[in-house]
């Protein structure tokens, strides 16, 4: 167990629908960062929050968004789903704003299935 | 925008032969992590590099790093079934954004 919990692991939806991907880092991280992961386009960076603020964007569709909470858990929202949205989001945490020494602590997942 | 290639993507190797994955990277960094993943589960950190010459060894595993060249290497010695994953390298940036490589998928075969 890495310290930081995706929930929910597995999620399948039809196309056109709205979910929430949640994530609650690491105990001590303060940045939550949130990547895709599909077959043809590798791991790709989506957001990062760092204690409640958005800190950088990477490839985030308008159709999606995130936030970060006080206690520190953030959620992705993903609107409007199309088939290709199907992918593995992962959630990572990290203490410091870029990762520091330690790099980043990654979650386990959640598996996206658009139907 | 910064680019990072791994080669090769796809590595089949014997047991107990040796091999070199090669991660390089387009701009100027001086932080770089591996990870492996398996099949459907999340990354592991592997090694952390933070400096020129930096070289970091665990097990069967040796990764190094030169900055001046924008390459890091990650090595494998007498490779065991066990490490049958797929390696990523993630370069930092000086925005301190996290860019991965495509990733080397390692089937070691007995």
């Amino acid at each position: 167990d890495s310290g930081v919990t995706q929930t929910p692991k597995h999620l399948i939806t039809a196309t056109g629908q709205r979910v929430t991907l949640r994530c609650s880092p690491r105990s001590g991280d303060l940045s939550v960062y949130w990547y895709q992961q599909s077959l043809d386009q590798g791991l790709q960076f989506l957001i990062q929050y760092y204690n409640g603020e958005e800190r950088a964007k990477g490839n985030i569709l308008e159709r999606f968004s995130a936030q970060q909470f006080p206690d520190l858990h953030s959620e992705l929202n993903l609107s409007s789903l199309e088939l290709g949205d199907s992918a593995l989001y992962f959630c990572a945490s990290s203490v410091a704003k870029g990762g520091g020494g330690y790099g980043y602590t990654f979650g386990s997942g959640t598996r996206l299935t658009v139907v | 925008e910064l680019k990072v290639e791994q080669n090769p993507l796809f590595l089949s190797m014997q047991e107990g032969k040796n091999y070199t994955i090669y991660c390089n990277y387009s701009t100027t960094s001086d932080r770089l992590y591996w990870y492996r993943q398996d099949p459907g589960k999340s990354l592991e950190s592997l090694f952390v590099l933070l400096s020129n010459g930096a070289v970091k060894q665990e097990g069967r595993l040796m990764a190094s790093l030169d900055t001046k060249a924008r390459l890091s290497t990650l090595h494998i010695t007498a490779a065991v079934h066990d490490l049958s994953a797929t390696y990523f390298c993630a370069v930092v940036t000086a925005g301190n954004q996290f860019y991965f490589g495509t990733g080397t998928s390692l089937t070691v075969i007995p």
